[in-house]
């Protein structure tokens, strides 16, 4: 099945703590996002790749470090510079040029710090 | 960043009432407007991604329309079934290819 794994779906870190969330996806698809949620607020977007070896920052980038050495993979590292890391984290891809995209989403990592 | 504003917050119908929402976005650099809808416990689905002033779309009991002159869109569900409850997104693309949210509209649909 072609899909968007998320992993782990529940993560917990001490404070100080640097920690990777896993996104892959078997689409083909070129871009790939990470968003975060919080309670009662949209998604926001924090690095988004059109293409393999490039990313660039969203509206949220602060604290938060990516790499897409692969096409299928968008690791995403929050640091303890992030202020506030406790948050639901969702990944998500897309494919095609032009304005007519969807966006497919992975399962989400609910990650708490402490 | 951008001002994605969306209306009511939470909206609480009986099952065959028909409901609308409203999506608020800035009428400047206007690229795409999307609408997904995330169900408790699933991951957001595309809804809808619409690009030109005045389109329409539907999907079964579901449409939106788009003003992008006046920056909002309207979703409507005609006939409210309890599996429509979820939270309906809208989202808006100023031509980078990547999405400002708006907070969602919550909708509960009472049997």
């Amino acid at each position: 099945d072609g899909g968007i794994t998320q992993s782990p779906k529940y993560l917990f870190r001490k404070e100080g703590q640097n920690v990777t969330l896993s996104c892959e996806q078997n689409l083909n698809h070129d871009a790939m996002y990470w968003y975060r949620q919080d309670p009662g607020q949209g998604l926001r977007l924090i690095y988004y790749s059109q293409i393999v070896n490039d990313f660039q920052k969203g509206d949220i980038a602060e604290g938060y470090s990516v790499s897409r050495e692969k096409k299928e993979s968008f690791p995403l590292t929050v640091t303890s510079a992030q202020k506030n890391p406790t948050a639901f984290y969702l990944c998500a891809s897309s494919m095609g040029v032009g304005p007519l995209y969807e966006q497919y989403f992975g399962p989400g990592t609910r990650l708490t710090v402490t | 960043i951008l001002n994605v504003e969306q209306s009511p917050q939470s909206l609480h119908v009986q099952e065959g009432d028909s409901t609308n929402f409203t999506c608020s976005f800035p009428s400047s650099n206007f690229y795409a407007l999307h609408w997904y809808r995330w169900e408790t416990a699933k991951s957001p689905e595309a809804l809808f991604v619409m690009t030109l002033n005045g389109d329409e779309k539907k999907k079964g009991r579901i449409s939106a329309t788009l003003n992008t002159k006046e920056g909002y869109s309207y979703l409507y569900i005609k006939g409210s079934q309890p599996e429509d409850s979820a939270t309906y997104l809208c989202a808006f693309d100023t031509g980078r290819r990547a999405l400002t949210f708006g907070s969602g509209t919550r909708l509960q649909v009472q049997p």
